[in-house]
């Protein structure tokens, strides 16, 4: 089996901050996704990449950047965090359908 | 129902009990997949059904997909403390690349 690695676990930013997540899959997936979890909501998606070098924007992509350097690495980042912001931001990457997800990087912005 | 940026719907049940979730979805779909999320803890797939099958079991789970409605069900019988998640259905965007997750429902199951 392989497993999805996401750090920081916890991140703490300023108001108008760059923050970086990153996310590190060895199950030799091509496709990789990064999703943002509001409490008490679903998942939306931010960015996706089908293989490295690519990116595809989600739904909420404005005030995100990422990248894939590498098919097994898959960043994101908030590019100026907002003050109070709070929200869990979830990595995956997908072979015959099925999402496997990382734990998840929990942001708060004082 | 549940979907995209709704809030969680709650539910809370005895241990024993059986339980269903539902899930409406807006466009056509390919698959809908039904993913488990304990607390702390990244969702996790459940069960998946194709456009093409009516009902899909795995142990105490079954599926139900109702393309000519855009609805999906999830039913958990005897239900275990363990149970205790938040539940949300996916459908795909007909291409496979990325999935479209529904809004939750919180699952409390009472020991």
């Amino acid at each position: 089996g392989g497993i999805i690695t996401q750090t920081p676990k916890f991140l703490i930013g300023q108001e108008g901050q760059k923050l970086t997540l990153k996310c590190q899959q060895n199950f030799n997936h091509d496709t990789m996704y990064w999703y943002r979890q509001d409490s008490g909501k679903g998942l939306r998606l931010i960015y996706y990449s089908i293989t490295e070098n690519d990116l595809q924007k989600g739904d909420l992509s404005e005030g995100y950047d990422a990248s894939r350097e590498k098919k097994s690495s898959f960043s994101l980042t908030v590019t100026s965090a907002q003050k109070n912001e709070m929200a869990v931001f979830l990595c995956a990457s997908t072979h015959q359908d099925t999402q496997y997800f990382g734990p998840g990087t929990r942001l708060l912005v004082l | 129902s549940q979907w995209g940026e709704e809030n969680l719907q709650a539910l809370s049940i005895q241990e024993g009990e059986d339980v269903t979730m539902n899930c409406s979805y807006k466009t056509y779909t390919t698959v809908v997949q039904w993913y488990r999320q304990k607390s702390g803890k990244g969702p996790a797939q459940l069960i998946l059904i194709r456009s093409n099958e009516r009902e899909k079991r795995s142990g105490r789970l079954r599926a139900t997909l109702d393309t000519s409605s855009q609805s999906s069900s999830l039913s958990i019988t005897g239900t275990l403390a363990t149970d205790t998640a938040v539940y949300f259905c996916a459908t795909d965007d007909n291409a496979g690349a990325k999935l479209t997750f529904g809004g939750g429902t919180r699952l409390t199951v009472r020991p």
